[in-house]
């Protein structure tokens, strides 16, 4: 049963440290996502990779988010320094063009205290 | 991006239907209409698209109006664990970015 796999589930950090979330996509698939979702944001795209390129990273907040694809099996989110108002559940999902449907993973719940 | 408009909120009994409706007065041609539903804690997870044909799957019905300009998804007898967030969606073919609005939740009660 393929998915999408994400570590770690929950991380709680100190403002100022630096956090990375990591995602395994489907395997074959050739495109990545990273979405974050709070309370009242809902849920929001932050950037996207295809072919481990990035495709469209504007949802992000230059300074202190990057997103890489090391490698077609592994995306990376960091945030460095991380701030309260990160605090979050952050979702990579993948796909493969010319495919409509987008798999989730269970998300990194993120608390910054 | 084309934008939806959904109910905040429905409720349906146990083993009735479910029918979500959705406006999409802005479409454009070459949109498509997704919906995606998220079970508390979970990631969302993908129902089913539709271009202008109704479409069918194991999951659900998506009926759009001749026109594209709103939607409706139908669960057929819906359960208990069809309580959930629902969101429609409209964007391009294939693996594209997915625009979340704030969805309907829905509540199957017993």
């Amino acid at each position: 049963d393929a998915r999408v796999t994400q570590t770690p589930r929950d991380k709680v950090t100190e403002m100022g440290q630096e956090v990375t979330m990591r995602c395994q996509p489907i395997l074959g698939h050739n495109t990545v996502f990273w979405y974050r979702q709070t309370m009242m944001q809902g849920l929001e795209l932050l950037a996207y990779f295809r072919n481990r390129a990035p495709l469209d990273d504007s949802g992000m907040p230059k300074d202190r988010f990057s997103a890489e694809m090391p490698d077609a099996t592994l995306a990376t989110l960091k945030i460095q320094p991380s701030e309260p108002r990160d605090s979050a559940v952050y979702f990579c999902a993948s796909g493969l063009v010319p495919y409509n449907e987008q798999f989730f993973g269970p998300g990194t719940r993120l608390t910054v205290l | 991006d084309a934008k939806t408009t959904q109910p905040p909120s429905m409720d349906c009994a146990e083993g009735r239907a479910a029918n979500l409706p959705c406006n999409h007065s802005t479409i454009s041609g070459n949109e498509y209409v997704y919906w995606y539903r998220q079970i508390h804690s979970q990631g969302p997870q993908y129902i089913i698209h539709g271009l202008k044909n109704n479409e069918t799957n194991e999951m659900a019905s998506l009926i759009i109006t001749e026109d594209r300009k709103s939607s409706t998804l139908i669960l057929p007898h819906a359960t208990l664990r069809d309580t959930a967030v629902y969101y429609c969606i409209v964007g391009i073919q294939g693996a594209q970015k997915l625009v979340f609005g704030q969805g309907t939740r829905l509540t199957i009660n017993p």
